[in-house]
């Protein structure tokens, strides 16, 4: 199956500032999806992303399909953006997920 | 439009008691998918099914586990014989097609004590 890896395992953030964090596979995947996952352990659906770019109020994402990696922006970041971010994608009908990115974001 | 919803909640076994976790797909969905969170873990695959058919079961351990989507009611994951190990939060998720987003529950957080 794909491996998916995902950098910075752990980035912490003073609120209003931006950051990128990316997410690398394997090999191509059919369909790629970014979640939020809360404090509460909640996964919340952020993006889903094959390819080209999407934007949601502060966050954005870009997947280069061809170059097998995908990117979410946050921007001003808040406190409640606080939480551990999966990207993760399928090449079949599973989703394989990284390991995540845990965000904290400082007041 | 109600979204996947996973009952119970939380759910506390002790060890050889059986466990079963139940996950209603949103409305239209015909695939549904249970993936598993260790603690501090990232996400683990477990089983695929459409209506009375398991589709994939490669990410299931072979023993204890077993999974089902009758074609009547919800899916149910059912774990006999529970041990520490199975302690972790099991999600439920659900599709209109396969290879298309797919739309996670909250989570049954099981502990087994």
């Amino acid at each position: 199956g794909i491996q998916v890896e995902q950098s910075p395992p752990d980035l912490i953030l003073q609120e209003g500032a931006n950051s990128t964090l990316r997410c690398n596979f394997s090999d191509s995947v059919n369909n790629l999806q970014w979640f939020h996952q809360n404090p509460w352990g909640q996964l919340i659906n952020l993006f889903y992303i094959p390819s080209g770019t999407k934007q949601n109020g502060r966050l954005s994402a870009t997947t280069v399909a061809t170059e097998r990696y995908s990117l979410l922006y946050i921007s001003s970041s808040q406190t409640t953006d606080s939480g551990v971010y999966f990207c993760a994608g399928t090449s079949g009908s599973r989703l394989t997920f990284g390991e995540g990115t845990q965000l904290t974001v400082n007041p | 439009n109600a979204g996947v919803m996973q009952n119970p909640r939380h759910l506390v076994r002790r060890r050889g008691q059986e466990a079963r976790l139940r996950c209603s797909p949103m409305k239209g969905h015909s695939h549904v998918y249970w993936y598993r969170q260790l603690p501090e873990e990232g996400l683990k695959f477990m089983v695929y099914l459409q209506k009375e058919n398991i589709i994939d079961e490669s990410g299931m351990p072979k023993e204890r586990f077993s999974a089902e989507f009758p074609k009547e009611g919800p899916s149910i994951l059912r774990i006999q014989q529970v041990v520490r190990g199975d302690s972790a939060a099991y999600f439920c998720a659900s599709s209109p097609l396969g290879p298309y987003e797919q739309y996670f529950g909250p989570g049954t957080r099981l502990t087994v004590t």
